[in-house]
């Protein structure tokens, strides 16, 4: 149990173009979703938390018009790279997290990396 | 906010010997640990976990040790195999803060068959 999935795996774009990327929580229902920020051999830079229904809550230095997040349903979460430029080149990674107490555990996506040229 | 340290950032092993990463934490509200491994371009998989009530947790040769009033966290393999190398994270997190995890560094365990 417990499967979250991300589409697509991997994209290639060109530089002004916007890009979205799905998280689905497949076999439970996702009250709260993350996105992370991960570069090459470095650790998962948490960018947003999404809850379902409301507005996305941005870390500091994220800019929320740029990485538009929406929380549609309790199973689906998007993320828009708009107007995309080749440092926002990265690998992307969303999690998801089950609702109710002693839920902590997130759930990882296997992530899509988006190159920009 | 939270702030998590990880040390080293990467540590070699022989095959058979014990691996140990440690992490620190600055909250003290903080109460959920979890450790993940990733492998190279996959998705992080949490490997075990710990929370504030407890001291210590096993699962076969992993094991976390927990210490608040120091606020640091362990990881410890024991009987390492070529299959444990990745890179492990570990991240702290409190509910009340959402449940946000704030990850530390990372460490790469090369484990040498």
């Amino acid at each position: 149990g417990a499967v979250v999935s991300q589409h697509p795996s991997w994209v290639i774009c060109k530089s002004g173009t916007s890009v979205k990327i799905e998280c689905r929580s497949l076999d439970f229902q996702a009250t709260t979703m993350f996105w992370y920020r991960q570069f090459p051999k470095q650790s998962l830079m948490l960018m947003a938390t999404s809850n379902e229904g409301s507005k996305a809550t941005y870390e500091q230095g994220v800019e929320k018009d740029k990485f538009l997040i929406n929380h549609a349903s309790l199973t689906l979460s998007t993320l828009t790279v708009t107007s995309a430029h080749p440092e926002d080149s990265s690998f992307y990674i969303c999690s998801a997290r089950e609702g109710g107490l002693n839920t902590d555990t997130q759930y990882f996506g296997p992530g899509t990396r988006l190159t920009v040229l | 906010g939270e702030n998590v340290e990880q040390h080293p950032s990467t540590l070699s092993v022989q095959e058979g010997d014990s691996a140990v990463i440690k992490c620190t934490y600055s909250d003290s509200a903080s109460n959920y640990f979890p450790w993940y491994k990733q492998e190279l371009g996959k998705r992080p998989q949490l490997i075990i976990d710990i929370r504030s009530n407890v001291g210590e947790k096993k699962d076969q040769r992993i094991a976390v040790t927990l210490n608040k009033t120091a606020k640091h966290f362990s990881l410890h393999i024991t009987e390492t195999q070529p299959e444990d190398s990745a890179v492990y994270f570990c991240a702290a997190t409190h509910i009340y803060n959402f449940n946000k995890f704030y990850f530390g560094s990372g460490t790469k365990l090369n484990v040498k068959p």
